[in-house]
């Protein structure tokens, strides 16, 4: 059964920072790996997709990587801002068409101005 | 990119009663739909896969008697939650995964999301 795991829960910088956000799952056999935010008693955003077969994802601030191999995924954020202030969720597809994403428990992220 | 519309967004209601819940794609065709639920801190569990025209499939653990997923078309699914109690309250969140989308693009290996429904039971 596959599980994805994120650390830390959660997390406190000044604005300014650079960050890491770190995600692990138990079974490699994934399809893709998902990174997105979430505002509180809000919906998801998709913020990077990584497929199976790709290393790293790049999205302005944001750098995703993806080592299949060992099940791990890190999401960097560069020069954090106030506004990233957010859960950060990671997920993981499965190799089998048409399944859903399976989601760790997302990283609360807080960046003070 | 494509658009999935939840709807309504938050709701209030009595115990016992029924709470219907709708998920439409916009701008494809959904031929996969999921629904999943998250209560405070915690993750998004999948609670159902629906595809269009067939039942859907429960996960382990969700009663489908009491969650009821409708996917009649490939562009609206429908989660009801029938004779609602406080510990149904939750936010529940839709995805659709669908066919090549009228722009182009392929939407056959993203899943995108409803802007999610707040639910709480009184």
């Amino acid at each position: 059964k596959q599980e994805v795991t994120q650390i830390p829960a959660a997390l406190s910088v000044p604005e300014g920072e650079n960050l890491v956000l770190n995600c692990s799952f138990t079974d490699s056999a994934i399809y893709n790996l998902q990174w997105f935010r979430q505002d509180p008693g809000k919906g998801l955003t998709s913020l990077l997709l990584i497929q199976s077969s790709q290393r790293e994802q790049t999205s302005g601030r944001l750098n995703a990587s993806l080592d299949k191999s060992s099940g791990r995924s890190t999401l960097y954020i560069a020069a954090s801002q106030p506004g990233d202030s957010a859960t950060y969720l990671c997920a993981v597809r499965r190799v089998q068409a048409g399944t859903a994403l399976i989601f760790g428990k997302g990283t609360t992220l807080s960046v003070s101005s | 990119g494509a658009v999935v519309s939840q709807h309504p967004s938050w709701v209030i209601c009595k115990s016992g009663t029924s709470v219907k819940i709708e998920c439409r794609s916009l701008d494809f065709q959904a031929t996969t739909m999921f629904w999943y639920r998250q209560f405070p801190k915690q993750s998004l569990m999948l609670m159902a896969t629906s595809n269009e025209g067939s039942k859907a499939t429960y996960e382990q653990g969700v009663e489908k008697d009491k969650f009821l997923i409708n996917h009649a078309s490939l562009t609206l699914s429908t989660l009801t939650v029938t004779s609602a109690h406080p510990e149904d309250s939750s936010f529940y969140i839709c995805s659709a995964r669908g066919r090549q989308g009228v722009a182009g693009w392929a939407v056959n290996t993203e899943a995108f999301f409803g802007q999610g429904t707040r639910l709480t039971v009184v």
